[in-house]
């Protein structure tokens, strides 16, 4: 079974400045998908940045980049010019690509705070 | 497009009591996902329909959770006789029927809280 792992619960950054943010994960699959979400508090989860795995190129999205290691299978999110709006939990997860098994495997999470 | 849907957001209920969610899914997603997340974890996956059709359970899924898709459109999610170990946030998702990279989206989620 698929795992994914987020090894640092809360992370803090000054405004206008980069985090990055850790995920690993385990697998036997050759191709599948990588996602990382944002949750602000109280609010809906919405996706910030998608790779699918045979891929080399990095996913990128504005001020969100993502650094893929596919042999150390490692998937970190890298935010830069951090601003006030960043502040949530982010949830890294994994999907396979076959149509029968739908589900996103995700990580415990890593709550951000931007200090201003 | 108004997003996921969810109903009620809030619920207190008392340990023995059944509970029931809706989910309104965002139109034409034929798609439609549940999960469960309790404080400071990752939401884990419960159930996902294909139109109206069942297609994958998880072990999470005791035999007091019942998840229905009825038409094809909205989706209930009850959990009978409740015990506090239910208090968590149950979340629908919708997506539209394709490619598994197709985003899914999220609603905000029905907190429970087993008294």
């Amino acid at each position: 079974a698929q795992t994914v792992t987020q090894s640092q619960p809360e992370m803090s950054v000054q405004e206008a400045e980069t985090v990055t943010l850790s995920c690993t994960y385990d697998t036997s699959e050759s191709d599948y998908y990588l996602f990382w979400y944002k949750q602000p508090p109280s609010r809906q989860m919405i996706l910030v940045i998608r790779q699918e795995a045979y891929k080399q190129q990095n996913a990128t999205e504005n001020r969100f980049s993502v650094n893929f290691q596919k042999a150390a299978k490692s998937f970190s999110l890298k935010i830069s010019d951090s601003q006030l709006g960043d502040a949530a939990m982010y949830f890294c997860a994994y999907r396979t690509p076959y149509q029968g098994a739908q589900k996103l495997v995700f990580g415990q999470g890593t709550r951000l705070t931007i200090n201003p | 497009d108004t997003g996921v849907s969810q109903d009620p957001r809030h619920k207190i209920t008392k340990r023995g009591q059944n509970v029931t969610f809706r989910c309104d899914p965002i139109s034409e997603h034929n798609r439609l996902y549940w999960y469960r997340q309790t404080l400071g974890q990752g939401p884990e996956f419960l159930t996902y329909f294909q139109n109206e059709a069942q297609l994958e359970k998880s072990r999470l899924l005791s035999d007091r959770f019942s998840a229905e898709r009825p038409k094809g459109s909205f989706s209930t999610l009850e959990i009978q006789r409740t015990e506090q170990g239910d208090s968590a946030m149950y979340l629908c998702a919708s997506s539209p029927q394709g490619m598994s990279g197709n985003t899914i989206y999220f609603g905000e989620g029905s907190w429970l809280t087993v008294v």
